[in-house]
């Protein structure tokens, strides 16, 4: 079946450092990849997404790289900032119409300055 | 972008009662929209696929006889946990989809305390 993975938090880094959250997927075919943001108090908000092999989705500053051969979309930062904090989701969706995302548990990510 | 907006976003309830959520995407309409749950530090689990006119689809485990699902116009959703006790106690958001593309989007989520 189809399943994300990724990696347990909590991450926890000091203002300007590099940042990078794994995550890797099962699939059958040939999923859409997504990351997702949840700041506290609010809803998910999508950040990135790739559809295909070797795509890189990015996002203020964000970005990943949909790697088949490793069957990874590991998201990664240069820079943190503070209001970075949050946590962080990746998911699948595989590539049919009219269906749902499935989700990994979510990376809590803190950022001290 | 498109807004999917849910309501309550937390509830209060004595075990027994039921509590209706609703979900509703404010400037598009969706055929489709997905009910998850979510458990502390835990992932967003899919309980099922409502689609407009037609009844839902559950997810294997999701009781469909206490998750009531109801997706009765092309923007409105609603979710009813009836006869809610403690573990039922979660937080329930919903997504729909943008027709024009297919893109998900969320609403804020539910936060349900059973008593």
């Amino acid at each position: 079946g189809n399943s994300v993975t990724q990696m347990e938090g909590p991450v926890t880094l000091s203002e300007e450092a590099f940042l990078t959250i794994n995550c890797t997927y099962t699939a059958t075919g040939y999923p859409s990849l997504f990351w997702y943001v949840q700041y506290p108090g609010e809803g998910l908000q999508l950040l990135l997404k790739a559809t295909k092999a070797d795509d890189k989705g990015s996002n203020k500053g964000f970005e990943a790289t949909y790697r088949k051969e490793t069957t990874s979309f590991h998201l990664e930062k240069g820079s943190v900032q503070v209001s970075d904090s949050a946590v962080y989701f990746c998911a699948l969706r595989p590539n049919q119409a009219g269906t749902a995302l499935i989700f990994g548990k979510g990376t809590t990510l803190s950022v001290s300055s | 972008g498109a807004v999917v907006s849910q309501h309550p976003s937390r509830v209060i309830c004595k075990s027994g009662t039921s509590v209706k959520i609703e979900c509703r995407s404010l400037d598009f309409q969706a055929t489709t929209m997905f009910w998850y749950r979510q458990f502390p530090k835990q992932s967003l689990m899919l309980m099922a696929t409502s689609n407009e006119g037609s009844k839902a689809t559950y997810e294997q485990g999701v009781e469909k006889d206490k998750f009531l699902i109801n997706h009765a116009s092309l923007t409105l959703s609603t979710l009813t946990v009836t006869s809610a006790h403690p573990e039922d106690s979660s937080f329930y958001i919903c997504s729909a989809s943008l027709p024009s593309s297919g893109e998900l989007f969320f609403g804020e989520g539910s936060r349900l305390t059973v008593l």
